[in-house]
This record gives C-alpha cells, structure tokens and sequence, in this order.
C-alpha cells in the first residue's frame, strides 16, 4: 500500500507569491491533516479535513488555506507569502481521525521563501 | 491539550536498550499516549501507543505507569538508525488528528 504522497517535495518561491502544496493519503483514509514544521516553532497544526469538510483548525492567519476532494486527496494554500512561511509542510492521513487510530505522515513539502 | 514533559537530548550506546521517558500528569482517562519519531527532514514515523496497559510491536515496548502519569518507550537494541527525534504525544478524544508536539527528546545512539 503507497504511503502519504507530497508534492512538489522541494519549492523556492519570493515574497508576496502564493502557493499550493499537494497531499494524496493513504487509500482509504478519509482524513488529512496539515502541519507545518520550522527550527523555531517545532511541529504546529494547520487544519484537519475529513468527508470534505474542515474539522480543526489551528492559530495560524487566514493566507493559509487548503480543501479536500471527494477522492480525500488535499491541497493546502499559502497567499502573500513572507519569510517565516519557510518551513517544511507536513501532511498526514487516517482512516476517520479517532483518537484510537495511527496517523501516517507523508515526507513533507520544503518550503523556501525568498 | 495534556501536556508532555521529555528530556531534550538522551545518549544510548549502540546495542543497548533505549529507555525514553515521558511525563503526562494531566491525561485524562480516555487519552491515548501515542509515541512517535522523527529523522532528519522526514515525515514524523508512528511508533506505538497505548491506552492503560503495556504495548509492544515490531518496533518497540511501551510502558505505561499505573497512574497514567508517565509512560516510557523502550527501543531494545537501539542502532545507529535509531537517532531521530521522539515525540511523546496525548491524544485528546473528539479533537481528530490535532495532535500537540512538544519538543521531543532527541536521542543520539552512539557506536
């Protein structure tokens, strides 16, 4: 069974740009949360989505975004870029996101913001 | 969120048991404690978790301490690809797959 699948793996982009980072899950799981990762913050939630819907959320501004398609594949989106989002963005899937369940992380989208 | 407490650096000579600790005075009982890793530049790995009683897999033991209070994971014979960083995590029930990272216990396994 394939893991959790990130692309683009590595991306350069300047300040004031958007972008948008792709995660495929785990066939079957329904569940996809987002993180973000920086030297000095650590590991921090972004969103969950499950069935399509936002479930959680965390304390992070509104530039960042991301959805869910029918098939549970998941994009998230960064608008107006600025230096601090340079970070490593971090996806990961379960089955429905029960306190019970593993979650699998996929290897993570390395962001450089110039 | 229950918060956990973990040494930020542990030593381990190759071959030997790894013993991490991990304190959660505050879990509630229906939260697992779920433990994880991570190397360098990767996607954090699952490891193992538990409910009340001990676990073990493939991978590793976990203890936790009748009280709930504490836990500890044990790497049996640790090797050099075991150095990452681990992460001891509280699993809050209804709050889906939100978890709270702290700052983990980098274990450095040495020849």
């Amino acid at each position: 069974k394939a893991g959790v699948t990130q692309t683009p793996r590595y991306l350069i982009k300047t300040r004031g740009q958007q972008v948008t980072l792709s995660c495929s899950p785990i066939s079957g799981h329904r569940s996809v949360s987002w993180y973000q990762q920086t030297p000095g913050q650590g590991l921090q939630f972004l969103f969950e989505y499950f069935s399509e819907t936002q479930r959680n959320k965390g304390n992070f501004p509104g530039r960042f975004s991301g959805r869910q398609f029918s098939n549970s594949r998941s994009e998230m989106n960064v608008s107006t870029l600025e230096l601090g989002d340079s970070a490593l963005y971090l996806c990961a899937s379960s089955l429905e996101g029960g306190s019970y369940e593993k979650l699998f992380f996929g290897s993570g989208t390395q962001l450089s913001v110039l | 969120d229950a918060k956990t407490t973990q040494p930020p650096s542990m030593d381990c000579a190759e071959g030997r048991a790894a013993n991490l600790p991990c304190n959660h005075s505050t879990i509630s009982g229906n939260e697992y404690v779920y433990w994880y890793r991570q190397i360098h530049s990767q996607g954090p790995q699952y490891i193992i978790h538990g409910l009340k009683n001990n676990e073990t897999n493939e991978m590793a033991s976990l203890i936790i301490t009748e009280d709930r209070k504490s836990s500890t994971l044990i790497l049996p014979h640790a090797t050099l690809r075991d150095t990452a960083v681990y992460y001891c995590i509280v699993r809050v029930v209804g709050a889906g797959n939100m978890l709270t990272f702290g700052g983990g216990t980098r274990l450095m396994v040495k020849p």
